[in-house]
């Protein structure tokens, strides 16, 4: 099972920033925060990932609380085209390539 | 660089068959991991290869298999298809251990069962 809970949807605005929250509570401590979107039809996109401190990269921000039992995924300025489920993920470092989804955040940009 | 390529696209297969489904990771990338998404599941963890080896495997019956060539290219198999094995199969490469660096994903291959 996902070790995750998100929202299941939420609404933005086209240039707005775009905070996607995520609880983790049962992480340990050398499991990392994945996020990954999905665009309608497509494969996942890898997007960023951290383990305790924030993380910036030219896609988005990542802030982990100093706990790490939740995170935010920042879009500064989300575009029309950032419309997709987006799923943060658990996982540890060395799992091998394999991901746990859970049912992700649907997020709509709207003009 | 070229990226993950699964072929075929789209597949229409009828019940009690096999189907083999292929995926050329990124060049360099020596894991390669399959998962299944449909509607009601979400996207579920397969099996994961690494230098010809599954490494890891997900909660599916024995019908589902998999194997990866010396050059990393990937395949499954899924024998004796049912109704409900239709799906998206996507394939994800990364250079190794997931943590190393992000996992790569192919755009799919659409599997219909009628």
């Amino acid at each position: 099972d996902a070790k995750t809970t998100q929202p299941p949807s939420m609404d933005c605005a086209e240039g707005r920033a775009a905070n996607l929250p995520c609880n983790h509570s049962t992480i340990s401590g050398n499991e990392y925060v994945y996020w990954y979107r999905q665009i309608h039809s497509q494969g996942p996109q890898y997007i960023i990932h951290g383990l305790k401190n924030n993380e910036t990269n030219e896609m988005a921000s990542l802030i982990i609380t100093e706990d790490r039992k939740s995170s935010t995924l920042i879009l500064p300025h989300a575009t029309l085209r950032d419309t997709a489920v987006y799923y943060c993920i658990v996982s540890f470092y060395n799992q091998g390539g394999k991901l746990i989804f859970g049912q992700g955040t649907e997020l709509s940009v709207k003009p | 660089k070229a990226g993950v390529t699964q072929t075929p696209r789209y597949l229409i297969k009828t019940r009690g068959q096999q189907v083999t489904l292929s995926c050329s990771p990124i060049s360099g990338h020596r894991s390669v991991s399959w998962y299944q998404q449909t509607p009601g599941q979400g996207l579920q963890f397969l099996f994961e290869y690494f230098s010809e080896t599954q490494r890891n495997k997900g909660n599916f019956p024995g019908r589902f298999s998999g194997r990866q060539f010396s050059n990393s290219r990937s395949e499954m198999n899924v024998s004796t298809l049912e109704l409900g094995d239709s799906a998206l199969y996507l394939c994800a490469s990364s250079l190794d251990y997931l943590g190393v660096t992000e996992a790569f994903f192919g755009q799919g291959t659409r599997l219909t069962v009628v």
